[in-house]
Order: structure tokens, then sequence, then C-alpha cells
């Protein structure tokens, strides 16, 4: 079955600090990865998408495929980084031109100054 | 551009009612898909609509339909209220069915419904 498991529910840095969000995937298919982000009180909102290889708010994650993984990282996180982050893997339906995402169950990442 | 909007913004109902929810996709977007977000999971896929037919449903009971009009808006309707059907209904806007665009599948702020 198609799957994104985000294995810590909470995580917690100080500004300054690196931080990666663990993101682990079941596909079979080549698969097509995302990561948003919700703010307090904000909408989710794309972040970025492996394809487009773009480094956003200095975020940057890798598609492996070998580890079936798509870490989200930053090398210096910052107290407005504080969100709740998901990783979703988006599922084809070819025959009718349909599409879902698949989230994983989030991650929320607390950055204390 | 308004991006997508959704209505209401929360909503109490008890046990047993029927619930519509409505959302209006980004202006040139042709698929609304549903999803249901109860508090401490992530987004869980309920259905995607593209030019009015249903491309995808996901795991939930028949009390669960959708419907999307001419201009594309979409309509998400529960019947039979369960206790557990509590929790925030977001839509989602995108070009195509698995067509995403640049933008991915953009997402409004949801309806909060509450069952009591």
């Amino acid at each position: 079955a198609q799957r994104v498991t985000q294995p810590e529910k909470l995580l917690s840095v100080f500004k300054g600090a690196p931080v990666e969000l663990k993101c682990n995937y079941s596909y079979s298919g080549s698969p097509e990865l995302f990561w948003y982000v919700q703010y307090s009180r904000q909408r989710l909102q794309l972040l970025l998408r492996h394809i487009s290889r773009e480094s956003i708010k200095g975020f940057t994650a890798d598609l492996n495929k070998g580890e079936t993984s798509f870490h989200l990282k930053k090398p210096f996180a910052q107290e407005e980084d504080s969100a709740m982050y998901y990783c979703a893997l988006k599922e084809i339906v070819a025959y009718n031109q349909g599409g879902k995402l698949i989230f994983g169950q989030g991650t929320e990442l607390s950055v204390k100054p | 551009d308004a991006g997508v909007t959704q209505s209401p913004t929360h909503l109490i109902k008890t046990r047993g009612q029927q619930v519509t929810l409505r959302c209006s996709p980004i202006s040139g977007h042709k698929s609304v898909s549903w999803y249901q977000q109860v508090l401490g999971q992530g987004p869980q896929f309920i259905f995607q609509y593209y030019e009015k037919e249903e491309r995808g449903r996901g795991n939930f009971p028949d009390r669960f339909s959708a419907r999307q009009f001419p201009n594309y808006s979409s309509e998400l309707n529960v019947n039979a209220l369960l206790l557990g059907d509590s929790a925030l209904y977001l839509c989602a806007s995108s070009l195509g069915g698995h067509s995403m665009g640049p933008y991915g599948y953009t997402f409004g702020s949801g309806t909060r419904l509450t069952v009591v």
C-alpha cells in the first residue's frame, strides 16, 4: 500500500541549529513528493516539491529512492520556522486522470530562541 | 485572486443531521479535491472531481458524497453525522486531474465541523 511515514510528532531545536524532518514513503512506481507547511492559524501551503529541486526559505529536500526517503533539511533554524510540516506523496489514477495526495501524520517543529 | 474559498468556516451539527460544505477553486482551476483532517493527523483524501466527474474516492462510507458544478465549484455532503465526523474539512484546487500545475494543489482554510 502507498504510505507516507513521519516518525517524529514533535521536533524541538534551538535557533541557529540544523533541522532535519524525516519522511519515508512506500510507493509502487515513480514517486512525486512534496512538503507542505502549516503555520499557526494559516492554511496548508506548499513548501517544496522534489521535481522542482528548489530551495524555499532555506529548506531543501532530496529524494533518495534507495532509502525511500524525502527528508526536509535546513542548516540554521529560525523562530519563524515553527510550524506543522507534512510530507505528501502524489498518487496518480492514470486511467481517469485522477490524482490525490497521501499525507504523513505531520511533524510539529518548534524553534526556541 | 481570492485563492480557494470555503464556506462556512465553522459549523456545529447534531448527530444524525446532514451537512453541506462548499468550495470555490482558484480561477482557471478545473479540479477540486476534498480532504478530512482529524486533530493530530494528516489530511485524508475523500474525493476528487475534475471537469464535473468523480476521478477518485477515498476510503469513506457512502454517507459522504460530493459534486462539482459547471463553474467548477464543489459541494461535499455528509449524511447521518457521527461524532467521529468532527474534523477540519479541506478543499484543494488544481489545474487538472493529476496535472497539478506549477503550484501543486492549493488548499483552502477549511471548514471546522463539530458534531455534538
